[in-house]
């Protein structure tokens, strides 16, 4: 059964500082992996998307990580702003199909002042 | 602003009811997937148009049905609702298939069954 799997659930930490998160993955075939950004009651907005021969993709102070090889990938976010706070969803794709997506159930995190 | 609207924005029902969310993708947009998501879950494909066909099925239960229109616009009808519908439906666009295409997720109905 196709499974992520994220970490932490939640974690906290001051504004200006930086943080990782993680995603670990069991899909198959392995098509794509993407990072949303999701605030509180709204619709996820996409970070990145990476294929099996990226292993790393920026979007601002994001920093997307794939380690095909482990099924693993990491998101870095720099120099942390209050509006980073959200929740981070990890999406793998299997395949072409809408049906081949499989979400983790995400990290929530807070940036405190 | 993704571009993809959705209405009502809110929806407070009781159980035994029908509803019915709506969804106008992106301009050009082809594709519109349909998602739930309840508290303590996280984002569960339902459903997925392409061009007015059916293309891909999740987790939709038989009590969920969705069609989407010539003019692309989509429509997701929830009946016999239960306590336990109440969530958060989405509604995503993309140009075409998934793939490797972004998908550009609308602002979401927040459905109440009481």
């Amino acid at each position: 059964k196709n499974q992520v799997e994220q970490s932490p659930q939640s974690l906290i930490i001051l504004e200006g500082k930086n943080c990782t998160l993680q995603c670990n993955y069991t899909v198959s075939p392995f098509s794509n992996l993407r990072w949303y950004k999701q605030d509180t009651g709204r619709g996820p907005v996409s970070l990145t998307i990476m294929t099996f021969s990226e292993n790393t993709k920026s979007n601002g102070r994001y920093t997307a990580t794939l380690d095909a090889d482990t099924k693993q990938s990491s998101l870095h976010i720099t120099a942390s702003q209050l509006s980073d706070s959200a929740s981070y969803i990890c999406v793998v794709g299997a395949g072409g199909g809408a049906d081949g997506l499989t979400f983790g159930k995400g990290t929530h995190l807070i940036i405190q002042p | 602003d993704s571009g993809v609207t959705q209405t009502p924005k809110h929806l407070i029902t009781a159980t035994g009811q029908r509803v019915t969310l709506r969804c106008s993708p992106r301009s050009g947009d082809l594709s519109v997937y349909w998602y739930q998501q309840s508290l303590d879950q996280g984002l569960q494909f339902l459903i997925q148009y392409y061009n007015g066909e059916e293309r891909a099925k999740g987790n939709i239960l038989e009590r969920f049905s969705a069609q989407q229109f010539p003019d692309l616009h989509s429509e997701l009808n929830l009946s016999s609702l239960e306590l336990g519908d109440s969530a958060l439906y989405f509604c995503a666009s993309s140009p075409r298939g998934p793939g490797m295409y972004e998908q550009y997720f609308g602002p979401g109905t927040r459905l109440t069954v009481t």
